[in-house]
């Protein structure tokens, strides 16, 4: 069964340094999205992307996110300076068509110190 | 905001029906009501969707109300790996943000 996968699984990262996380979704999907949750609170929204261009963003993804299709595949989410309350797992997301399901990846655990 | 009001928890014993109430007396008419659940901090996981009528597939079903203000998630034969936190997400669209609850802990008991 295709599903989509994130590297790497856990990531420690000193505060103010740059982490791009990974992800490959299924490979004939065309919507991508991230969302991050913080350990014991909801999954929130970051931003889904659309023909190579951010179609939605939360209040969140400020100018620190930014997202990235660099080759057709992977898909990856860059946190340029990382902050303390930046840890969290951060789950990649893709959907082929309108009114589908999203497909999650595990996960990637970020922990800034 | 999350759209829908759930119970924080719930306990279901093994084998029995368990049954997850949401409330979303909000809905729009081009909304779709979807559930995801999430295993201890795993990525979420898709279970049903539906607009109006009732839905049915291999994992559960999904039942909602005529006025659609409520629905009711059905898992038949409730197993020890449904052990999970459960969300009841409105949406016009999975591809469009969605937005989450608290959910339901729904464990289940031997």
């Amino acid at each position: 069964e295709p599903e989509v996968t994130q590297t790497p699984s856990h990531q420690v990262t000193q505060m103010g340094q740059e982490v791009i996380l990974r992800c490959v979704p299924i490979s004939n999907h065309l919507y991508f999205y991230w969302y991050r949750q913080i350990l014991g609170q909801k999954v929130e929204f970051l931003v889904s992307f659309y023909n190579n261009e951010i179609s939605e963003k939360s209040e969140i993804f400020d100018d620190q996110f930014s997202v990235e299709r660099p080759d057709g595949s992977n898909f990856t989410l860059k946190i340029r300076s990382t902050k303390l309350e930046d840890s969290a797992m951060y789950f990649c997301a893709s959907g082929d068509i309108m009114n589908t399901e999203a497909f999650f990846g595990q996960g990637t655990r970020l922990t800034v110190v | 905001d999350a759209k829908t009001t759930q119970p924080p928890s719930m306990d279901c014993a093994e084998g029995r029906a368990a049954n997850l109430p949401c409330n979303h007396s909000t809905i729009s008419g081009n909304e779709y009501v979807y559930w995801y659940r999430q295993i201890h901090s795993q990525g979420p996981q898709y279970i049903i969707h539906g607009l109006k009528n009732n839905e049915t597939n291999e994992m559960a079903s999904l039942i909602i109300t005529e006025d659609r203000k409520s629905s009711t998630l059905i898992l038949p034969h409730a197993t020890l790996r449904d052990t999970a936190v459960y969300y009841c997400i409105v949406s016009m669209d999975s591809n469009y943000q969605l937005i989450w609850g608290a959910g339901t802990k729904l464990i289940i008991k031997p």
